[in-house]
Order: C-alpha cells, then sequence, then structure tokens
C-alpha cells in the first residue's frame, strides 16, 4: 500500500525556519517525481514545490521561491521541504504528494497533511 | 497567468447528475485532474488526464475536456459526494502545478 506521513509542522515565529519531512513507502520512491501542496484554513488547494525522480529538476511556486527548498532523499525514501523567512500566509496544512502513479500531470496519492502555524 | 475558475458551489438532489466545470484558456490542450477533499481530509485523486479514473473510484465518476473547458460528471449522486472538488492542470514546460479554486457540491 502506497502510504505518505508527513512530519515537522508546528508553530513558529514571523521569520522563523521549519522542516517539513514526507517518509513514504509502499512503492519505488527513486521512480517518481514528488510535490508538495498547502492549504491554508478556509481556503483552496496551491501548489507549492516539484522535485523530479532524480532530484534533478526543481521548481517553486513565486510565493514561496527564495524561501522554501525541496529535497529528497532516495537512499531513505523521503522528502523534504525546507522554509525559512515564514510568514503568517504561509500558515496552512502542507501535503506531500507523489506523481507519476497515474499521472505525471497530477498528485495521485497524497499524505494526511502536517500543519504549519506562523504567528507570534 | 493562467487561471482556471470553477463555480464556488453546485447543489444536486441525491440520484440526479452534478456537472462541475473548471475553465481555462485553451484547456482542452492540458491534463487535467481532478480531486475529491472532504472535510478534514487529504484531498483523493479522483479523475486524471482529462476523463481516466484511478483503482478504486467508481464508474459513475467521469471527465471531459475540450476548448476552454474541462468537466468532471458525477452521476447517480450520493450523499456520501458531498465535497470540494478541484481541477488541477500541471504546466510541463516550466514544471508549475495550478489548481482551480474549487467547487463544494452540496447533495440536497
Amino acid at each position: 500500500e502506497v502510504q505518505l506521513v508527513e512530519s515537522g509542522g508546528g508553530l513558529v515565529q514571523p521569520g522563523g525556519s521549519l522542516r517539513l519531512s514526507c517518509a513514504a513507502s509502499g512503492f519505488t520512491f527513486t521512480t517518481y517525481s514528488m510535490k508538495w501542496v498547502r492549504q491554508a484554513p478556509g481556503k483552496g488547494l496551491e501548489w507549492v514545490s516539484y522535485i523530479s525522480s532524480s532530484g534533478a529538476i526543481i521548481s517553486y511556486a513565486d510565493s514561496v521561491k527564495g524561501r522554501f527548498t525541496i529535497s529528497r532523499d532516495n537512499a531513505k525514501n523521503s522528502l523534504y521541504l525546507q522554509m525559512i523567512s515564514l510568514r503568517a500566509e504561509d500558515t496552512a496544512v502542507y501535503y506531500c504528494a507523489v506523481s507519476g502513479w497515474y499521472s505525471w500531470d497530477g498528485m495521485d496519492v497524497w499524505g494526511q497533511g502536517t500543519t504549519v502555524t506562523v504567528s507570534s | 497567468s493562467y487561471v482556471l475558475p470553477q463555480p464556488p458551489s453546485v447543489s444536486v438532489a441525491p440520484g440526479k447528475t452534478a456537472r462541475i466545470t473548471c475553465g481555462g484558456n485553451n484547456i482542452g490542450s492540458k491534463n487535467v485532474q481532478w480531486y475529491q477533499q472532504k472535510p478534514g481530509q487529504a484531498p483523493v485523486l479522483v479523475v486524471y488526464d482529462d476523463r481516466d479514473r484511478p483503482s478504486g473510484i467508481p464508474e459513475r465518476f467521469s471527465g471531459s475536456n475540450s476548448g476552454n473547458t474541462a468537466t468532471l460528471t458525477i452521476s447517480r449522486v450520493e450523499a456520501g459526494d458531498e465535497a470540494d472538488y478541484y481541477c488541477q492542470v500541471w504546466d510541463t514546460t516550466d514544471h508549475r502545478g495550478l489548481f482551480g479554486g474549487g467547487t463544494k457540491l452540496t447533495v440536497l
């Protein structure tokens, strides 16, 4: 069974940092690209970042570019999102998702999410 | 910038057909995905590549995409289909994703 488990969320002050993790199991992690998506309270879904299966291709939403860094450790079947200079508008549930299981263009399976709250 | 307008809400009686649209300039040239999200839960992929269903998704869920409109059709709607539905496309050149604003489906 494909499973994604996010962790690392919490309460952080504006300007602070957090590192989110996503542990993958039930599939060959090295074969698939991965994405981060977030959802602010009461709002819709927002794509945040993408990393290819090898890590060679990386992209970010304009709203986080320069502040967030996506990475993966294929040996540990893990995906990461390093977030710095956090702002109140970064408050959201952050989901990791795998792509390529059904479609390279979508988010085929999602984790349960981890909550990030940026507040003083 | 590219946007994907969706109606904020759609209401339908049980057993009827619900249609949720997703607009976009020449969206017919892109692959469209649809996600179902129930309160407090993570999104679930219900349609990918315009019209294909992941395993475990009922045949009542179908998709189409042409011109400037993609559509998610839910036939024989059930109470359990009540949820928010999001369309999504991917820019294969820049490797960037985009979601529609979401549509709240209410089953009367």
